[in-house]
């Protein structure tokens, strides 16, 4: 079974452009959340989607935005992009919903994003 | 104060040494994950828990809901369990809004 796959793996940028980022959640998984990781403040919650619907959004910018397509896939985007957004983007899928809620979460590599 | 507590912040260990990290939450969880990040970044799961105790292999895990501490245990330690064990609440009916502990930077030696 594949796993979690985010795409890309790398990417540069510079100030005051866009980036679209994907995650391809294991199959049958319907629940993906995002998160973003940086030197300075460590690990942080962006949203959580499942079947379609945003359930929860952490403590960031209006920037930042995301969606969840009817085969589980999700994007994130990160619009007029800053230097303090470089991190590493990853996403985490978990089986969710019909009986088999395991809550378990399944991490992709992550997006390596450096904005220059 | 922040929500989530980990200690040690670094630790390190001999070879087949019994490592303890604790955490310490502020906020009111539905689940505890406890998660192991190596070098380069990749994140793997060892645990969920909402009560009592699990164990895979020579880890172990508790949680005090009451008490609102978790603890990972390590038995027999090897270097490949060096990593960055980060402790990671899961807020109200959600199992993906995270708040994460600092992590604990775990080095151990052969």
């Amino acid at each position: 079974k594949a796993g979690v796959t985010q795409t890309p793996r790398y990417l540069i940028k510079t100030r005051g452009q866009q980036v679209t980022l994907s995650c391809s959640p294991i199959s049958g998984h319907r629940s993906v959340s995002w998160y973003q990781q940086t030197p300075g403040q460590g690990l942080q919650f962006l949203f959580e989607y499942f079947s379609e619907t945003q359930r929860n959004k952490g403590n960031f910018p209006g920037r930042f935005s995301g969606r969840q397509f009817s085969n589980s896939r999700s994007e994130m985007n990160v619009s007029t992009l800053e230097l303090g957004d470089s991190a590493l983007y990853l996403c985490a899928s978990c089986l969710r919903g019909g009986g088999s809620y395991t809550g378990e979460l399944f991490f992709g590599e992550g997006s390596r994003l450096t904005v220059l | 104060k922040n929500e989530v507590e980990q200690s040690p912040q670094n630790l390190t260990a001999q070879e087949g040494e019994f490592i303890t990290i604790n955490c310490s939450y502020s906020v009111g969880i539905s689940a505890l994950h406890w998660l192991q990040q190596h070098p380069g970044g990749g994140i793997v799961s060892l645990f969920m828990l909402s009560s009592g105790k699990k164990k895979h292999g020579r880890l172990i895990a508790t949680i005090n809901i009451q008490e609102k501490h978790s603890s990972l245990h390590i038995t027999a330690s090897h270097p490949r369990d060096s990593a960055v064990y980060i402790c990671a609440p899961a807020g109200g009916t959600s199992y993906g809004k995270l708040t994460f502990g600092q992590g604990t930077i775990l080095t151990v030696h052969p």
